[in-house]
């Protein structure tokens, strides 16, 4: 089974501080993705990465950077954590092949709380 | 542009009661349709796929069609356990690199 690992379960921080979530996924897979998961707001994008050092801005990239030096790791970057960046942060990976969509891997996610 | 609607949660049934959840989808070509479960605590699982027009997914217990003609991809379950209880997210990926999610759906089996 592929597996998608988040660093850390539950964080938490203080305003002002650069926060780093770091995912990895075991599988060889080119696309990875991070969201955030709020009650009433369901899964926002974030940014995603199809390829090593390729990033797109995702819905909400506002206050986030992302790094993926390997094809393995992506990571998300709080510049300057906010209390509103409170938040559960999903990572996932995905490939496709020959056009067949196999769906995303999602890790067991990382609750933030900024103080 | 392309969405994914859910009915509003939360849904409280009953051990061994029939389970629907309604999902219907928005798309300008034809996506590939997808349920996720995501038990307390944890991230999202797949649970079913379908990626063309009457296409039925299964996975332990649950079911779900591809309904081009109505737009609708509604999950399914005969007889729901305990064990369900979770929130369910519909979603679409139609050629892009993501992914189109629903606001998902908590489920509440009681015993």
């Amino acid at each position: 089974d592929v597996k998608v690992t988040q660093s850390s379960r539950y964080l938490v921080k203080r305003t002002g501080e650069k926060v780093f979530l770091e995912c990895v996924q075991d599988m060889d897979h080119e696309n990875m993705f991070w969201y955030r998961q709020d009650p009433g707001l369901g899964l926002r994008l974030i940014y995603f990465s199809y390829d090593v050092k390729m990033k797109e801005k995702g819905d909400i990239p506002e206050g986030y950077s992302v790094s993926r030096e390997k094809k393995e790791r992506f990571s998300l970057i709080l510049e300057s954590a906010s209390t509103n960046q409170t938040s559960m942060y999903l990572c996932a990976s995905s490939f496709i092949r020959r056009h067949l969509i196999y769906g995303y891997t999602f890790g067991s996610g990382t609750r933030l709380t900024v103080v | 542009g392309d969405s994914v609607t859910q009915m509003e949660g939360p849904v409280t049934l009953s051990e061994e009661a029939f389970l629907t959840i309604n999902c219907t989808y928005t798309a300008t070509g034809y996506p590939s349709l997808f349920w996720y479960v995501q038990y307390p605590g944890e991230g999202l699982q797949l649970l079913l796929k379908a990626t063309k027009a009457d296409d039925k997914g299964s996975n332990k217990g649950f079911e779900a069609t591809y309904r081009k003609e109505t737009t609708s991809f509604h999950l399914e379950k005969g007889s729901v356990q305990v064990s369900d209880s979770a929130v369910y997210f519909c979603a679409q990926h139609s050629g892009t690199y993501k992914y189109i999610f629903g606001t998902g759906t908590r489920l509440k089996v009681l015993a």
